[in-house]
């Protein structure tokens, strides 16, 4: 079956820090991969997503970034962190469309909290 | 671009209630429009979907209709219980596979 791993599950970064977020997915080839924020109250932000290695889209231009350096591997970045990056940040996968079994599978999330 | 909206509530209902959550979106071309839950302390999960005009989802009492006319996927539950009460979200799926969301409704209901 399919697994899906985000980490770390909280995080505590000062203002000016850098950050790297990992997510993998098990269990399945080619998976779809996606980052998002979930600022509290708020909705859910799409920030990046892949259909493949090397095909990254990103949706808010910001000083985040996504690599995909695996198949099944999906990390967010950033240089230096600002205040207004601390939320929640969900990674999620699909198969690619079909139009049978399109819904997304989240991880576990990171709350990050930058000081 | 692609976006979807939605009632932002909370909404407070009483058991039994009718339930309605308005979501219009705006996408090229034909996406697929979902409607996923998040009960307190969990993750989101898939609720309902549709996949093209005229189709209806259903799921635990609730459905919605992709109306292609009215680029709406309203959600409906015609009795809640105290067991509803969640963050909504409508979502759509881009025939690119990009996938947004609404900003979320939540709903309370109250014996």
């Amino acid at each position: 079956s399919q697994t899906i791993h985000q980490w770390p599950a909280t995080l505590v970064q000062p203002v000016g820090s850098p950050l790297s977020l990992e997510c993998t997915v098990e269990g399945t080839s080619n998976p779809n991969l996606y980052w998002y924020r979930q600022a509290a109250g708020r909705g859910l932000q799409l920030l990046f997503y892949s259909i493949g290695i090397d095909q990254i889209s990103s949706e808010v231009p910001q000083n985040l970034s996504a690599s995909r350096p695996q198949d099944r591997q999906f990390i967010l970045s950033s240089k230096k962190l600002l205040l207004s990056d601390s939320g929640f940040y969900l990674c999620a996968w699909s198969v690619p469309s079909t139009g049978t079994n399109e819904k997304l599978f989240f991880g576990s999330g990171t709350q990050l909290s930058v000081l | 671009g692609d976006s979807v909206t939605q009632m932002e509530g909370p909404v407070t209902l009483s058991e039994e209630a009718f339930l309605t959550i308005n979501c219009t979106y705006t996408a090229t071309g034909y996406p697929s429009l979902f409607w996923y839950v998040q009960y307190p302390g969990e993750g989101l999960q898939l609720l309902l979907k549709a996949t093209k005009a005229d189709d209806k989802g259903s799921n635990k009492g609730f459905e919605a209709t992709y109306r292609k006319e009215t680029t709406s996927f309203h959600l409906e539950k015609g009795s809640v219980q105290v067991s509803d009460s969640a963050v909504y979200f409508c979502a759509l799926r881009t025939s690119y596979d990009k996938v947004i969301f609404g900003p979320g409704t939540s709903l309370s209901v109250i014996p």
